[in-house]
């Protein structure tokens, strides 16, 4: 269990610029998480998948997100045209299939400041 | 719907005192109900679940939590806090037949005090 990785840890970029972020979960689990975390808050659910399978968005998730998980095993989250609001730390987690019983495995997260 | 609140942004501890952080839920079925741990510039790490059966569950590091369901609560305790027990927790709930996510709590500092 090497746990689950992410990257890069950190990416600072200009207003209006696309970011991408990447996920790798631990081998054998099946669902993979991503949330937002800004400062003073808990985690907000932005997305999951099952596999390859996206099965679930946050309406939070403007058309400016959007996310990929092409194999079912590493996945992307990608940010267009950034904005000032995206700044957050986002994280991944995944967890084996069974169910919402299951506890999620979390990586340290990508830090994102918009300048 | 689901929702967790914690009432309490910061709880400070000496250190060898017991501690309680307190969470409360709200669903529409049988909650699913997490502790994680987050240390600085770290992802959050699991400490204990409750999903069925006896309502003390016990987890990492010493640990645990009580279920009530009449309160509709889960507070997680530890019989003595040590100074590394500082962090900030978070209790998530989550349901059979809900929403396919979790829901975090806003967190609860944890400072305990030598």
């Amino acid at each position: 269990d090497t746990g689950v990785s992410q990257d890069p840890r950190h990416k600072i970029t200009k207003r209006g610029q696309n970011v991408t972020f990447r996920c790798d979960p631990i081998s054998e689990h099946n669902r993979l998480y991503w949330y937002r975390q800004t400062l003073g808050q808990g985690p907000e659910f932005l997305t999951y998948f099952q596999n390859e399978a996206q099965l679930e968005k946050s309406r939070l998730l403007s058309d400016r997100f959007s996310a990929e998980r092409p194999k079912g095993s590493f996945s992307t989250l990608e940010i267009q045209r950034t904005e000032q609001g995206d700044s957050a730390m986002y994280l991944c987690a995944s967890s084996l299939t069974g169910g919402l019983d299951q506890p999620q495995h979390f990586g340290d997260g990508t830090r994102l400041s918009i300048l | 719907a689901q929702s967790v609140a914690q009432p309490e942004d910061q709880v400070n501890v000496a250190e060898g005192n017991p501690l309680t952080v307190k969470c409360t839920y709200s669903v529409s079925g049988n909650p699913y109900l997490f502790w994680y741990v987050q240390y600085p510039n770290r992802g959050l790490q699991f400490l204990l679940k409750y999903i069925t059966g006896d309502n003390l569950v016990k987890g990492s590091y010493g640990f645990e939590a009580e279920f009530n369901k009449s309160q509709t609560s889960f507070h997680l305790k530890k019989p003595s806090a040590l100074v590394s027990d500082s962090a900030l927790y978070f209790c998530a709930v989550s349901w059979r037949g809900g929403y396919q996510k979790v829901t975090f709590g806003t967190g609860t500092k944890l400072q305990v005090i030598p």
